[in-house]
């Protein structure tokens, strides 16, 4: 069963506080790996896929790197608008049969 | 370019009785899946439908159900509502060649 698991589950960081968050990830047939950023009340918002080892994407203050068994999104010198949850999901399975599996989220604070 | 509409945004309803939520994708989008979010389990998926056929169904029981129209617009029915089904109900839609997922603000059902 494929499996996603993200780390910390809370961060709290001063703002100017570079850090990275994690998504680890156990899945058969993986065709690419997704971040997304949620606000309370909404839906989440997409920010980068990225589909083999090796493969960076950065916007603005973020920065996402992937490997065979795990993803990071780094978050340079952060901004109060930047707390979120941040989420992680996998593209998984071949043919007919595909699916998206979610990590459960890292919840980031940035404190001015 | 409009995103992806859901309604009602919030719901009210009694245990025991049945519920559908509405979801309009982005136009041109034929992939309409369905995501069930609540605290503790995270993003869950419900069902995903492709032009008007369901593609991939998650471990839900029988009481959730979907459908899709020949507009791509999708629709989602629970039956027979328990407490537990009290949750952020998202929809979100892609293009048929990438699973980069636009989801909708969702629909707030809470069962009393």
């Amino acid at each position: 069963e494929d499996q996603v698991t993200q780390s910390p589950e809370a961060l709290r960081l001063q703002e100017g506080e570079s850090s990275s968050l994690n998504c680890s990830y156990t899945v058969s047939g993986l065709r690419g790996l997704f971040w997304y950023r949620q606000d309370p009340g909404k839906g989440p918002e997409f920010l980068f896929t990225l589909y083999s080892a090796g493969e960076e994407k950065e916007k603005e203050r973020l920065k996402a790197t992937l490997t065979k068994k795990e993803s990071f999104l780094h978050i340079t010198a952060p901004k109060p608008e930047d707390s979120a949850t941040y989420l992680c999901a996998v593209h998984s399975g071949t043919g007919g049969y595909q699916k998206v599996t979610f990590g459960t989220g890292t919840k980031l604070q940035v404190i001015p | 370019k409009a995103g992806v509409t859901q309604t009602p945004r919030y719901l009210i309803k009694t245990r025991g009785q049945q519920v559908t939520l509405s979801c309009s994708p982005i136009s041109g989008h034929r992939s309409v899946s369905w995501y069930q979010q609540t605290p503790g389990q995270g993003l869950q998926f419900l069902f995903e439908y492709f032009s008007e056929t369901q593609r991939n169904k998650g471990n839900f029981p029988g009481r959730f159900s979907g459908r899709q129209f020949s507009n791509s617009r999708s629709e989602m029915n629970v039956s027979t509502l328990e407490l537990g089904d009290s949750a952020l109900y998202l929809c979100a839609s892609s293009r048929t060649d990438s699973y980069g997922y636009t989801f909708g603000s969702g629909t707030r059902l809470t069962v009393v």
